[in-house]
């Protein structure tokens, strides 16, 4: 299958704990962006890289999250002591940088975080 | 700053009947991008149908059309002959042509029901 995956699927920690989550976007895609969705919401955009080069962060992404993407291939997205605000879906996408709209964002199937 | 606003948490529509969501956005920008995307129960989020701002012509994929009324800012999506299949989320979604980080604005999501 070529699609965006992530791991694990589900996750759940106790709170103060630190997890991981991996993305593989889609081979041809250098752009790479991180949501969270939280239950009856849309996506909130976290951070995106082009290639292995983070290019922008939004205010949510706290000192506690730090992304990484090496070698502009998959990328990870750590979350530190870990607290219940932080239960969330955690969606990954993929995108080309090309022209108009048909750069659309491709999307994996998300990792479900649970802070206990 | 846009903002979308998908005013109608959820709808409901008997099988093989038509069903219209609404999605109106708020931007002082004359080019940009709309989407909708559809997220399945425990599924990931894909792209239903994209529309240009500078295209007049309203998008259709299928069973799926918009009616994109520019001068409203508003961006609704008809389902036509309603499937089970088509039970979801949907999001509407803005992204600025003069935005070269491609980001999305989302709106809060329409629950679709359909009933056999």
């Amino acid at each position: 299958d070529t699609g965006v995956s992530q791991n694990p699927r589900h996750k759940i920690t106790k709170r103060g704990q630190n997890v991981t989550f991996r993305c593989d976007p889609i081979s041809e895609h250098n752009r790479l962006y991180w949501y969270r969705q939280t239950l009856g919401q849309g996506p909130e955009f976290l951070t995106y890289f082009q290639n292995e080069a983070q290019l922008e962060k939004s205010r949510l992404l706290s000192d506690r999250f730090s992304a990484e993407r090496p070698k502009g291939s998959f990328s990870t997205l750590e979350i530190q002591r870990t607290e219940q605000g932080d239960s969330a879906m955690y969606l990954c996408a993929s995108s080309w940088t090309s022209g108009g709209a048909k750069n659309e964002q491709f999307f994996g199937p998300g990792t479900r975080l649970t802070v206990l | 700053a846009q903002t979308v606003t998908q005013s109608q948490p959820e709808m409901s529509v008997q099988e093989a009947e038509t069903v219209t969501l609404s999605c109106t956005y708020d931007t002082s920008e004359s080019d940009y991008y709309l989407f909708w995307y559809k997220q399945p129960p425990s599924r990931q989020m894909i792209l239903v149908i994209r529309q240009e701002a500078y295209k007049q012509q309203n998008a259709t994929e299928n069973r799926f059309s918009v009616n994109f009324q520019k001068a409203a800012k508003s961006f609704s999506l008809k389902i036509s002959d309603s499937q089970l299949g088509d039970a979801a989320m949907y999001f509407c979604a803005y992204r600025s042509a003069f935005d070269s980080n491609y980001q999305l604005i989302w709106g809060a999501g329409t629950k679709l029901i359909i009933k056999p």
